[in-house]
C-alpha cells in the first residue's frame, strides 16, 4: 500500500489567493483527518471524517476553511481567500476504525503552506 | 474533553543516556494510548501503542506502559541514539470524550548529541 498520498508536497502563494490541498486515505480507512502543524500551536486537529461524513469541525479556523470529501478515496481542504496566518504544514491521516474507536491513525507526508 | 499532558522540551542528551518523556491523559471510559515519532521534514509515524491498562507497548527499544492507576503513558529508552533525534507525540483515542478523534499531546523534541 502506498500509504496516505498528500498533494502538493510544497505550497507558495500570494495572500488572497485560493489554495486546495488534496489527500488520498489508505484504501478500506474510513476515517480520515485533517491537522494543521506550526511551531507556535504545535498539531491541531482541523476536522474528522468517518465514512465521508464530516463529525467534528469544530477545530477549523474561520470560514476561510473548508473541507470535503466527495468519496472514500478523496479529500480536499481548501482555504479562500488565503493570508500569511495560514502558512503551516498541514497533514491528512486515515485510519481504519471500523466498530472500534481506539485504532491509530496512518499520516501522510505533509502540505508545507507558505503563503506570502 | 479528554486531553493529553506531555512533558514540555526540548530535551537533549547524550548518545547511550537513558530516555524518560512523561505523559498523562484526561480521558473517560477505556482509551487507547499511543507514541507517535515525527522525524525532520516527515510526516508522524506510530511508534508504539497500548490498547488496555497493564499493557506494554514496545518498538526500537522503546517502551511505554498503560498506567490507568496514575492515568500516564511515559516514554523510556534505555539507551538513545542520534538517529533517535526527533519529535516524539503521546496521544489517545477512543476515550469518552475524543469523539472518536485522535488527541495529541504538544510534542517533545528530542536531541540526541554524539
Amino acid at each position: 500500500d502506498a500509504g496516505v498520498i498528500q498533494s502538493p508536497r510544497h505550497e507558495v502563494t500570494e495572500m488572497g489567493q485560493e489554495v486546495t490541498l488534496r489527500c488520498k486515505p489508505i484504501s478500506g480507512h474510513n476515517s480520515l483527518f485533517w491537522y494543521r502543524q506550526t511551531m507556535m500551536r504545535g498539531l491541531e486537529l482541523l476536522i474528522y471524517f468517518n465514512n465521508n461524513v464530516p463529525i467534528d469541525d469544530s477545530g477549523m479556523p474561520e470560514d476561510r476553511f473548508s473541507a470535503k470529501m466527495p468519496n472514500a478515496s478523496f479529500s480536499t481542504l481548501k482555504i479562500q481567500p488565503s493570508e500569511p496566518r495560514d502558512s503551516a504544514v498541514y497533514f491528512c491521516a486515515s485510519s481504519p476504525r471500523g466498530s472500534t474507536m481506539n485504532t491509530e491513525a496512518f499520516f501522510g507526508q505533509g502540505t508545507r503552506l507558505t503563503v506570502v | 474533553g479528554d486531553s493529553v499532558t506531555q512533558m514540555e522540551g526540548p530535551v537533549t542528551l547524550s548518545e547511550e543516556a537513558f530516555l524518560t518523556i512523561n505523559c498523562t491523559y484526561t480521558a473517560t471510559g477505556y482509551p487507547s494510548l499511543f507514541w507517535y515519532v515525527q522525524y525532520p521534514g516527515e510526516g508522524l509515524q506510530l511508534l508504539l501503542k497500548a490498547t488496555k491498562a497493564d499493557d506494554k507497548g514496545s518498538n526500537k527499544g522503546f517502551e511505554a506502559t498503560y498506567r490507568k492507576e496514575t492515568t500516564s503513558f511515559h516514554l523510556e529508552k534505555g539507551s538513545v541514539q542520534v538517529s533517535d533525534s526527533a519529535v516524539y507525540f503521546c496521544a489517545l483515542s477512543g476515550g469518552g470524550g475524543s469523539q472518536g478523534n485522535l488527541i495529541f499531546g504538544k510534542g517533545t523534541k528530542l536531541s540526541v548529541k554524539p
